[in-house]
């Protein structure tokens, strides 16, 4: 099955800064590519997704990025503000499979520091 | 638009005693429902998953069940806690258009004494 690990577990930033959170995958199958941000005591939410058929999709200040052959995806935050701080999540999955799990990693704590 | 409810929010429970958290969805028929756990340093680990009524996928080997007696509720059981079932209980879906996004549930915090 799908495996996805996620790196760094924690990133602490200055506000105005850049933060990127990468994460890598086992399953070449897989063709779908979300970020989840989840603010403390809140349930996580879609941020920006990605399919296997584009390398880069961007949304006002955040960015993921795909590189199939490599199996890894990334994503990026521009001009970093405070409530950006959060946990985020990748994951991957396949959503031609008949029953789509969304396998995620262990999170990344985002500190944005003002 | 698909809601989740999800209950109870927060559960203290001493080791040994039963357990069951429940999740209703709205606005959806046949939805693909599942059961997350989210654990310090684990991330967000699937438990469960479900395609339809009685249908029942574990993802790893624990001390909880999970069982769907209708086609809009899914249900996370044990019949004794263990410490180690202390954790953050996530009930989503992806609703009846599978564009891939998972909508989660407000969550059920869990600590087991």
């Amino acid at each position: 099955g799908e495996n996805v690990e996620q790196h760094p577990s924690t990133l602490s930033v200055q506000e105005g800064d850049s933060a990127v959170i990468k994460c890598t995958y086992s399953d070449s199958a897989s063709n779908y590519f979300p970020w989840y941000k989840q603010e403390l005591g809140k349930r996580p939410q879609l941020i920006i997704d990605i399919r296997s058929n584009v390398g880069e999709k961007k949304d006002q200040r955040i960015a993921v990025t795909l590189n199939k052959t490599a199996k890894h995806f990334s994503l990026h935050i521009t001009e970093t503000q405070p409530e950006d701080s959060a946990v985020y999540f990748c994951a991957a999955t396949g959503l031609s499979y008949n029953t789509d799990k969304l396998i995620f990693g262990t999170g990344t704590r985002l500190q944005v520091f003002p | 638009s698909q809601t989740i409810h999800q209950w109870p929010a927060t559960l203290v429970q001493p080791v040994g005693s039963p357990l069951s958290l429940e999740c209703t969805v709205e606005g959806t028929s046949n939805p693909n429902l599942y059961w997350y756990r989210q654990a310090a340093g684990r991330g967000l680990q699937l438990l469960f998953y479900s395609v339809g009524i009685g249908q029942i996928s574990s993802e790893v080997p624990q001390n909880l069940s999970a069982s769907r007696p209708q086609d809009r509720q899914f249900i996370l059981s044990s019949k004794k806690l263990l410490l180690s079932d202390s954790g953050f209980y996530l009930c989503a879906t992806d609703g009846t258009v599978n564009t891939g996004e998972l909508f989660f549930g407000e969550g059920s915090r869990l600590t087991v004494l």
